[in-house]
């Protein structure tokens, strides 16, 4: 268990629609970030927030956006959803931003939310 | 800009021999590198880190990476491949980046492992 949960685990809506994935970091993680990983396209990055301002861009489409709040939690928000967003969501989180003394923090994932779009 | 290959898809290797994935990065400065492993149906964890300290690394579950900067390779080893490590593996390389930690993720190499 890394300590970074994600709901729902599964989504099923139809075209058009909108839906919001949430996730919760780590205590005490301050940065998230959100992937979408589908069998065509792989891991892809979406999106960072750091303590509640976004940080870093990735392939994230315009019909997305994602936020973070002040208790640190995230919501990636999709909406005129289409067949092709279909995937698996991941959220994951790390301590802090930045490389420090030659230090790098990994991230740690949560178990993720498969999104049906049918 | 940072950049990281996996040279592999698929690897397929019999229970009990060596097991070998590949990664090569690009990298402006010194970078840190990451091995991250996904069962299937499930989200990634770390296998193990490089961070400028030792070049060999050795994660969980026995597996191991040795830094190779005149190669700029990060290959993942591990002595003798198990059923359970049958699972699709990534190579991450993270670099500064005006201030902030840019991560860069491999397309994964999915290992087999046949008994």
């Amino acid at each position: 268990d890394s300590g970074v949960t994600q709901t729902p685990k599964h989504l099923i809506t139809a075209t058009g629609q909108r839906v919001t994935l949430r996730c919760s970091p780590r205590s005490g993680d301050l940065s998230v970030y959100w992937y979408q990983q589908s069998l065509d396209q792989g891991l892809q990055f979406l999106i960072q927030y750091y303590n509640g301002e976004e940080r870093a861009k990735g392939n994230i489409l315009e019909r997305f956006s994602a936020q973070q709040f002040p208790d640190l939690h995230s919501e990636l928000n999709l909406s005129s959803l289409e067949l092709g967003d279909s995937a698996l969501y991941f959220c994951a989180s790390s301590p802090k931003l930045g490389i420090l003394a030659g230090a790098s923090y990994e991230q740690y994932f949560g178990p993720g939310t498969r999104l049906t779009v049918t | 800009a940072q950049s990281v290959t996996q040279l592999d898809s698929h690897v397929s290797v019999s229970e009990g021999t060596p097991v070998l994935l590949r990664c090569n990065y690009s990298s402006s400065y010194s970078p840190s590198l990451f091995w991250y492993v996904q069962h299937p149906n499930k989200g990634l964890q770390l296998l193990l880190k490089y961070t400028s300290a030792a070049t060999l690394v050795k994660g969980i579950n026995g597996f191991e990476a040795e830094f190779k900067k005149s190669e700029t390779s990060f290959h993942l080893t591990k002595p003798s491949a198990h059923m359970s490590d049958a699972a699709e593996y990534f190579c991450v390389v993270s670099e500064l980046d005006g201030g902030y930690q840019k991560v860069t993720f491999g397309t994964g190499t999915k290992l087999q492992v046949i008994p």
